[in-house]
């Protein structure tokens, strides 16, 4: 059973960097048939993806556009976990944000099997 | 970017009702890569169907999916007290992989 545990401050101020980890059970970052992705929830903006990173034979990234300069999305191999970073960020970021995986023994697309449990993060000074 | 529209915004119906839900992409959805969560208050979202109608694990038969193109629908046949909640579609079959805004599906 594919477990993500996620940790990371709530409470990020204004200009500052917003970093959150998940760690994987049941799986493995490396797997050549998931992917590791990012989402945020918010009233304003909905369901958002953000971004993921996934391996075949090398590591790939690839983001949304609304956050492409700000995002980088990083795996640990070490650790069997992935890494989410926001960069400057405004209030206008604040939402629940959410790991998550796709794919599993086989691809079969960006559609997302297992989350983490969220987690609130308030950006506000 | 496809954007997709869910409608109703809101239904309101009793238990043992059919529920129809609808979502609208702006474009088609290439190989009807089309996926419909639930979302329960404090809760996670939680994977129904994708490929527009292929089931996930554990996932009674009464939901059942349809559609291709720009135009999908759930549908749950009868429904069940805990089936009330708010519905997303997602489509993953073009980066970035956008959602609807949801449908709640409210108790009558």
């Amino acid at each position: 059973q594919v477990q993500l545990q996620q940790s990371g401050p709530g409470l990020v101020k204004p200009s500052q960097t917003l970093s959150l980890t998940c760690a994987i059970s049941g799986d493995s970052v490396s797997s050549d048939s998931a992917a590791w992705n990012w989402l945020r929830q918010s009233p304003s903006r909905g369901l958002e993806w953000l971004g993921r990173t996934y391996y075949r034979s090398k590591w790939y990234m690839d983001y949304a556009v609304s956050v492409k300069s700000r995002i980088t999305i990083k795996p640990d191999t070490s650790k069997n976990q992935f890494s989410l970073q926001l960069n400057s960020v405004t209030p206008e970021d604040t939402a629940v944000y959410y790991c998550t995986r796709a794919g599993g023994r086989q691809w079969l697309g960006n559609f997302l099997e297992y989350w983490g449990q969220g987690t609130l993060v308030t950006v506000s000074s | 970017e496809i954007v997709l529209t869910q409608s109703p915004g809101t239904l309101s119906l009793s238990p043992g009702e059919r529920a129809s839900l609808s979502c609208r992409a702006s474009q088609s959805v290439p190989n009807s890569y089309l996926a419909w969560y639930q979302q329960k208050p404090g809760q996670a979202p939680r994977l129904l169907l994708y490929g527009a109608s292929s089931r996930a694990t554990g996932i009674p038969d009464s939901f059942s999916g349809s559609g291709s193109g720009t135009d999908f629908t759930l549908t749950i046949s009868r429904l069940e007290p805990e089936d009330f909640a708010v519905y997303y579609c997602q489509q993953y079959g073009s980066s970035p992989y956008t959602f609807g805004q949801g449908t709640n599906l409210e108790i009558k």
